[in-house]
């Protein structure tokens, strides 16, 4: 079966960094892409980034390229988002996808609110 | 960057009655390999989404065969047919094309 299990929620200023990680199982990791995908509170569904099989591509929505770096660990079976520069309009519920035939597994998601 | 337009906002629905969404893409989403690069996903309350149809008509694993997407290059439409009381939730379609990938804005379906 597969599973995405994201971790790292959490509330924290404007301007201030967070990390997201995405342990994935039930397939072969190594070989899809993956993908960061969030949802504002009581809003549509937003791609922010994609990252090749390999890491050898990534590619992010304007709204947070040069902030967001999405990595991956293939080893450890696990995706990363390395948040810098929160603003309050990243508020959202954060969600990884496996990229296969579209987004055809999603995790729970988790929450991140910026805040003062 | 493409832009997904859905319509209509939200359908009420009879159970048992069909319902269809309708999805517009800003551009083509056919490729030159004939796959067209166009999906559908349900996102049912509280709940993450999941895949419905991928490459326009093609039904995702697990999905009843109650769903069913078509369309042409532009112009798309997913299918419920027999609406059950747990096809409640949000129906957004999305493209695959180029980056930035985009989805629609969501339909909302309710059970009358």
């Amino acid at each position: 079966e597969v599973q995405l299990v994201e971790s790292g929620e959490g509330l924290v200023q404007p301007g201030s960094s967070m990390k997201l990680s995405c342990v994935a199982s039930g397939f072969t990791f190594s070989n899809y892409g993956m993908n960061w995908i969030r949802q504002a509170p009581k809003k549509g569904l937003e791609w922010i980034a994609l990252i090749y099989y390999d890491s050898s591509s990534k590619y992010y929505a304007d709204s947070v390229k040069g902030r967001f770096t999405i990595s991956r660990d293939n080893s450890k079976n696990t995706l990363y988002l390395e948040m810098n520069s929160l603003r309050s309009e990243d508020t959202a519920m954060y969600y990884c996808a496996k990229y296969g035939s579209g987004f055809d597994y999603w995790g729970q998601g988790v929450m991140v609110t910026v805040s003062s | 960057d493409i832009v997904m337009t859905q319509a209509p906002l939200s359908v009420s629905v009879t159970p048992g009655e069909s319902a269809s969404i309708s999805c517009r893409s800003s551009k083509s989403l056919l490729h030159s390999n004939g796959i067209t690069y166009v999906y559908w996903y349900l996102q049912k309350p509280g709940k993450s989404p999941q895949l419905l149809i991928y490459r326009m008509s093609n039904l995702a694993s697990g999905v009843p065969d109650r769903f069913s997407g078509s369309g042409s290059e532009t112009d798309f439409t997913l299918k419920i047919s027999r609406v059950e009381a747990e096809d409640v939730g949000i129906y957004y379609c999305g493209q695959l094309l180029e980056n930035p990938l985009t989805f629609g804005s969501g339909t909302k379906l309710e059970i009358k």
